[in-house]
């Protein structure tokens, strides 16, 4: 069975450029998380998908990222336009919808704005 | 605000030493406590821990959780240098359904040198 992808692994760009990082979730799970973690600090929880809808975008830092998942199938985590602080590595998880599952991560796409 | 703190932030053990990692947390909602073990790339799921007192255990790991405390030790017995990795100490938070928001912890850097 197939993990969670996530690509690219790595993008270097620049300020005020665009990015757009995927996530394939695991086949059949509902639930569908993008995590960042910035250097030195914790991963933090960005927001949070059930099949195609936002269940919980608390974690969005300002209205340059954007995400979706249409057809509840893929994601896609869309930073326009970029700043040097969103530089960090963002994972994507995934998880059955069912109570006492762990959610599986995948290898992270490390962002780097210059 | 909701936080996970770990300790040590890192550590150096020869192979063979017995090592103790240590978590603590302070949520709101509590619903689980997870581990990861994160090599290179994507954290590994270890254990997910949401009874007290109740040691789960997977060859040389284990973890218990302590709920009067707010805390979490995950041991790590006999290391080898394949123990090697940054270890993370995740709760998980929210009022209901099948979902994993995860707050984490900074992580602790462990070193298994031969």
């Amino acid at each position: 069975e197939a993990g969670v992808t996530q690509f690219p692994s790595h993008s270097v760009i620049e300020k005020g450029q665009t990015v757009t990082l995927r996530c394939d979730p695991i086949s059949g799970h509902d639930n569908l998380y993008w995590y960042r973690r910035v250097m030195g600090k914790e991963i933090k929880f960005l927001l949070h998908f059930v099949k195609e809808s936002k269940q919980d975008e608390s974690g969005m830092p300002n209205n340059r990222f954007l995400a979706e998942r249409t057809g509840g199938t893929y994601s896609t985590l869309k930073v326009q336009p970029a700043e040097l602080e969103d530089s960090g590595v963002y994972f994507c998880a995934s998880s059955p919808y069912r109570a006492g599952t762990e959610a599986f991560f995948g290898q992270g796409t490390r962002l780097t704005v210059v | 605000e909701d936080k996970v703190v770990q300790s040590p932030l890192s550590l150096v053990v020869h192979e063979g030493d017995t090592v103790t990692l240590n978590c603590s947390y302070e949520v709101t909602n509590f619903r689980s406590l997870l581990w990861y073990k994160q090599e290179k790339k994507a954290p590994t799921f270890l254990f997910m821990l949401t009874s007290s007192g109740i040691e789960k255990k997977s060859g040389r790991l284990s973890s218990i959780l302590d709920k009067k405390e707010l805390s979490s030790i995950l041991n790590i017995t006999a290391t080898q240098t394949g123990d090697s990795a940054i270890y993370l100490c995740a709760v998980e938070e929210g009022y209901g359904g099948a979902t994993n928001k995860l707050i984490f912890g900074t992580g602790t850097l462990l070193a298994v040198q031969p």
